[in-house]
């Protein structure tokens, strides 16, 4: 089983409201991550978590706010979002063994969000 | 700076036509290539390659890597028109991090 879950499938929100997506896997992964994805271009990634801790931040806006409450489940909390937010959030999970050198991604279907 | 390139960005073929689509790297602490095919949402992961020289297949998709020359190539054999997508390679440059390349848009015409 290699899924990873994500709720909801589409968001629309006004530039004041508060929203957050869901992000689930019961692979027993101990790292996940959040990605943006705009249209036609890669993903970027936004956040990691290793065993519940956030390890990496790429200089992303604080009206992003990632929580990982436990090991199965990531959120992305967003608040006061731009136009320009838009685009495709994937949730990633890998297993991150210790002593493993390399690490295989596993995605979810996405959040598409929109901004209005 | 780290950067993955693709190419060609888009190619369109004929189904029973074989393509092959390219990968190459410059990344300061390479850790394995994964090549990823992406339909409308989710990227799916095909291959991750870590040695060079040894072909990795799965039905009529396989992927080779070459470290000395840095780059990375992906076949498919007998095109379906179900092989359309993005397919996006990414390096993986230390602990986690993904650097994808801009993909290439496969298009195949029944």
């Amino acid at each position: 089983d290699t899924e990873v879950t994500q709720t909801p499938k589409h968001l629309v929100m006004g530039m004041t409201n508060k929203k957050s997506l869901k992000c689930e896997q019961h692979m027993g992964h101990r790292a996940m991550y959040w990605y943006k994805q705009k249209a036609k271009k890669p993903p970027e990634l936004m956040f990691v978590y290793s065993y519940e801790k956030l390890s990496i931040n790429e200089s992303v806006p604080s009206r992003f706010s990632p929580e990982c409450p436990n090991s199965s489940l990531l959120n992305l909390h967003l608040h006061a979002l731009q136009p320009e937010d838009s685009a495709l959030y994937l949730c990633a999970s890998s297993q991150m063994s210790r002593g493993l050198s390399t690490d295989t991604q596993y995605f979810g279907p996405g959040t598409r969000l929109t901004v209005l | 700076e780290d950067k993955v390139v693709q190419s060609p960005l888009s190619l369109v073929v004929h189904e029973g036509d074989t393509v092959t689509l390219n990968c190459s790297y410059e990344v300061t602490n390479f850790r394995s290539l994964l090549w990823y095919k992406q339909e409308k949402k989710a990227p799916t992961f095909l291959f991750m390659l870590t040695s060079s020289g040894i072909e990795k297949k799965s039905g009529r998709l396989s992927s080779i890597l070459d470290k000395k020359e840095l780059f990375s190539i992906l076949n498919i054999t007998a095109t379906q028109t179900g092989d359309s997508a993005i397919y996006l390679c990414a390096v993986e440059e230390g602990a986690q991090k993904l650097v994808f390349g801009q993909g290439t848009r496969l298009t195949i015409n029944p």
